[in-house]
């Protein structure tokens, strides 16, 4: 089953943070987030492994919370390259079922 | 060349036409994905190769048929299409390790397919 995320879309001045939330029906093995820019490839941005664990990229963090079946990505002091459609990818445990979120279209405005 | 590679980026086929779309990865994973992005709908795994070995198939129309020659490359036959299936397809590579997570896929350009 898909996985929920929220907002659907967000529009951000340059400088200001953003949260997008990813939802899971099903206790998950792991989380991924993607980063996809207008007319390019997904971009991985890291993986979460069930556990709890926090990540950091630059200045984009991830969280999972095992408990609510749920991952938050981070965007803090967004830039304009920030922008592009950021997709959530879900598995129940490893190699099961992985299922892309519908994406959330995020605009970095100057 | 590095990464994932398709071609061609663009392709515009006749509903009666047979095609193929290549993808190569340089990355030494061991298994490989192709992909489905529609406008305004979510990536749908189509077919997944683990070590050359077909290993899952999301109910794919039979006018795809997927080839994995080795490791390195991935081909996705056409033929017949539909207008409907007119869509961005990627490809994608990734190293599975036995239960172990790490990383996660490398995605290709893609390729823009246009079903007249």
């Amino acid at each position: 089953q898909q996985p929920v995320q929220s907002p659907q879309a967000v529009i951000l001045r340059e400088g200001e943070d953003a949260v997008i939330n990813c939802s899971s029906s099903k206790a998950l093995y792991s989380v991924h987030w993607y980063r996809q820019k207008h007319g390019e490839a997904p971009v991985f941005l890291m993986i979460l492994l069930k556990g709890g664990e926090q990540k950091g990229h630059e200045k984009i963090s991830a969280s999972f919370n095992e408990k609510k079946q749920q991952s938050s990505l981070y965007l803090t002091a967004s830039q304009l390259s920030y922008s592009g459609t950021y997709f959530c990818g879900t598995e129940w445990s490893y190699g099961q079922n992985f299922v892309f979120g519908p994406g959330t279209r995020l605009s970095v405005l100057p | 060349e590095t990464g994932v590679t398709q071609t061609p980026r663009h392709l515009v086929m006749g509903m009666t036409n047979k095609k193929s779309l290549k993808c190569e990865q340089h990355l030494g994973h061991n298994a490989m994905y192709w992909y489905k992005q529609s406008a305004k709908k979510p990536l749908e795994l189509m077919f997944v190769y683990s070590l050359e070995e077909r290993v899952e198939n999301n109910s794919v129309p039979s006018r795809f048929s997927p080839e994995c020659p080795n490791s390195s490359h991935l081909f996705l036959h056409l033929h017949t299409l539909q207008p409907e299936d007119s869509a961005l397809y990627l490809c994608a590579s990734s190293q599975e390790n036995l239960g172990a997570r790490d990383y996660g896929y490398t995605f290709g350009s893609g390729t823009r397919l246009t079903v007249v």
